[in-house]
């Protein structure tokens, strides 16, 4: 089993639809979770961190489940350069390493017009 | 800051020839990752330094692949003999864990073709 697995997609959208990606992990010492964006041939970027509480950033919303090993990204009223794939990203170190992130393999998103 | 340098960009070769990637972290940044990417396999961790120290490398496929940090401000992975599944693009990623701030920030990556 991977220790991060996402919906490899692609979610095909119109402009101004609300989108949803999942991701689960498999380590439960994980301490660190994010989401990453990556444009095509483009090195990976940082969208946002994932907390708790769940978090939000404009149009971006983060959720956590802890105990169901779970994060999700929510995207609404999409436009036209959110097309990109977006990679779930967990600190897979164990016994309380800080820094070993392990990316999924992507969630690919392409909004049109 | 210029970010997270990578050279070269583009790199052909035969295959059995010695490939060597380089990498120069951001300044102040005490570690380093080196990830692969391909479109089978997706973003794979292959080691990663702290403070110039490999931490991890259970990601280096097979020893074929050497990675070093002489310094703090250099890396290099090392791939000897190349063979044409070691195609993907190699990213060098770095970050400073400091105030709690966990982002790794990329390279733009080599693009490796083995021939």
């Amino acid at each position: 089993r991977k220790e991060v697995e996402q919906d490899p997609g692609p979610f095909n959208v119109p402009e101004g639809a609300t989108v949803a990606f999942n991701c689960t992990y498999s380590n439960s010492a994980s301490q660190s979770f994010f989401w990453y964006r990556q444009d095509c041939r483009k090195e990976p970027k940082l969208l946002m961190s994932v907390y708790s509480s769940g978090n939000e950033d404009g149009r971006f919303t983060a959720q956590l489940n802890r105990a169901s090993q779970y994060i999700s990204l929510l995207i609404r009223d999409s436009k036209l350069s959110d097309s990109a794939t977006y990679l779930c990203v967990v600190n897979g170190a164990r016994g309380g390493g800080y820094n070993k992130l392990i990316f999924g393999a992507g969630t690919r998103l392409a909004v049109h017009p | 800051d210029a970010g997270v340098i990578q050279s070269p960009r583009h790199e052909v070769t035969e295959m059995g020839q010695e490939v060597t990637l380089r990498c120069k972290p951001i300044s102040g940044h005490d570690y380093l990752f080196w990830y692969r990417q391909t479109m089978m396999r997706g973003l794979e961790l292959l080691i990663y330094f702290n403070n110039n120290v490999p931490i991890d490398d259970s990601g280096m496929p097979e020893d074929r692949f050497s990675a070093k940090m002489p310094n703090a401000s250099f890396s290099t992975l090392k791939i000897q003999p190349s063979e044409p599944r070691d195609s993907a693009v190699y990213f060098c990623a770095s970050s400073f864990v400091g105030a709690g701030n966990t982002e790794a920030f990329f390279g733009q990556g080599t693009r490796l073709t083995v021939v």
